[in-house]
């Protein structure tokens, strides 16, 4: 079946790298998302990456994807207070009709001062 | 995300009563939806439309109901609330044309059933 599953917490000091991970099930080819969510607000679109790519950079951003294990890791680099937040990590199945998105849990970042 | 409204933010009401979460957009897309998200559970989809009159059961509609009149407008209605359609909602917006095709949410509507 389809899901995708992510770890509820992370903690991480403000400076230091933060890795937020990600397995999917689904085989098929995907487009995969990453989403920020704020206290109070919806769901900011932060990047996507495509199931026939390896990494993706955007400025602090960077997204790897393992094909072969199913895995998606979101890094952001030198990690600031305003990334505490809970982020989302989503798939879209290009064989599904296109309409189908499958949402991890989230993982709430705690950045510490 | 400004372009994608929901009203009302907040609303709390009594098990019983008939209740309408409204989606408004200025993206231009087609395509609308309505989650509702719940602690650890992440988002789960209640409806789905890909065009005005065009209605489609998500994985958890028993309980609400959707109207698509204008491809800008995107209605959820809890025709009896109960207290445990207690949850954060959302409204979401897809564009068919593009190829990497990402939804775009409202900021949400914090609902409470008493």
């Amino acid at each position: 079946g389809e899901d995708v599953e992510q770890s509820l917490f992370l903690s991480v000091r403000e400076g230091d790298s933060s890795v937020i991970n990600c397995t999917y099930t689904d085989s098929s080819s995907t487009y995969l998302y990453w989403y920020k969510q704020e206290p109070g607000a919806g769901l900011q679109l932060l990047t996507y990456i495509f199931s026939n790519m390896d990494m993706k950079q955007d400025q602090r951003l960077t997204v790897l994807l393992n094909k072969k294990d199913k895995h998606l890791s979101l890094r952001i680099a030198d990690t600031q207070t305003g990334d505490s937040a809970i982020y989302f990590c989503a798939e879209r199945p290009t064989t599904s009709g296109t309409y189908k998105y499958i949402f991890g849990t989230g993982t709430r970042l705690k950045v510490l001062a | 995300d400004a372009d994608v409204t929901q009203t009302p933010r907040n609303r709390i009401t009594k098990t019983g009563k008939r209740i309408m979460l409204e989606c408004s957009q200025t993206k231009g897309h087609d395509r609308m939806y309505w989650y509702r998200q719940d602690p650890g559970l992440g988002l789960r989809l209640i409806y789905y439309s890909f065009d005005v009159k065009d209605i489609n059961k998500g994985e958890i509609s028993d309980g609400y109901s959707v109207s698509r009149q204008a491809q800008a407008k995107f209605s959820l209605s809890l025709e009896s609330a109960i207290p445990n359609q207690t949850a954060l909602y959302f409204c979401a917006t897809s564009d068919s044309r593009g190829s990497n095709q990402p939804q775009h949410f409202g900021d949400g509507t914090r609902l409470s059933i008493l």
